[in-house]
């Protein structure tokens, strides 16, 4: 699997949009980037995840670059409950269904100020 | 439609003893994983398992760790003869059966916290 960098930490205000970046310039062209998110002594919780293109639920935006070589979560408008350590995780799919375990790296620990 | 579930959410043992963590996919997902997590560090995935089925186990330690999932019941990470070193968070998380599409996503449960005196 392809590595990934994030910064260690990062700040945002409440209400306001959470950008947090994730570059992965080694990425396969048949490997996915994941997110999911830890808050603090919980278990980890998928956010999104895609190929190539922008993707968007009811949680986050996900915006991949053309490249693929660097992306970015989007939190439109963070509370302080999105406290929590951010992991970006680059995965290959297998085509049998379900796949080998998640390497989770240091993650980024976004902190949302009141 | 009921989460991944994990019990006993707290376990302590004595060094020697044995620990038994149990996991509950969601319904319908016939994928489960388990991970570690060790005190003020990151998750380490453990082993992958489907029904009746060990995938991957590059991540267990080659001694005292044992997991199944059976066909019918959770799925068990057994850990005998308990350390101090085996204090940490234990997570599970399942997903769903093949998908036609590429992609897919774990849904970790809440974790069982051992702690070995």
């Amino acid at each position: 699997d392809a590595k990934t960098t994030q910064p260690t930490s990062m700040d945002c205000a409440e209400g306001r949009a959470a950008n947090l970046p994730c570059n992965h310039s080694t990425i396969s062209g048949n490997e996915y980037v994941y997110w999911y998110r830890q808050i603090h002594s919980q278990g980890p919780q998928y956010i999104i995840h895609g190929l190539k293109n922008n993707e968007t639920n009811e949680m986050a935006s996900l915006i991949i670059t053309e490249d693929r070589k660097s992306s970015t979560l989007i939190l439109p408008h963070a509370t302080l409950r999105d406290t929590a350590v951010y992991y970006c995780i680059v995965r290959a799919a297998h085509s049998g269904g379900g796949a080998d375990g998640l390497t989770f790296g240091k993650g980024t620990h976004l902190i949302i100020q009141p | 439609n009921a989460g991944v579930m994990q019990n006993p959410r707290h376990l302590v043992r004595r060094r020697g003893q044995e620990a038994r963590l149990r996991c509950s996919p969601m319904k319908g997902h016939s994928h489960v994983y388990w991970y570690r997590q060790l005190p003020e560090e990151g998750l380490k995935f453990m082993v992958y398992l489907q029904k009746e089925n060990i995938i991957d186990e590059s991540g267990m330690p080659k001694e005292r760790f044992s997991a199944e999932f059976p066909k019918e019941g959770p799925s068990i990470l057994r850990i005998q003869q308990v350390v101090r070193g085996d204090s940490a968070a234990y997570f599970c998380a399942s997903s769903p059966p093949n998908k036609r599409e590429m992609g897919y996503e774990q849904y970790f449960g809440p974790g069982t916290r051992l702690t070995v005196t």
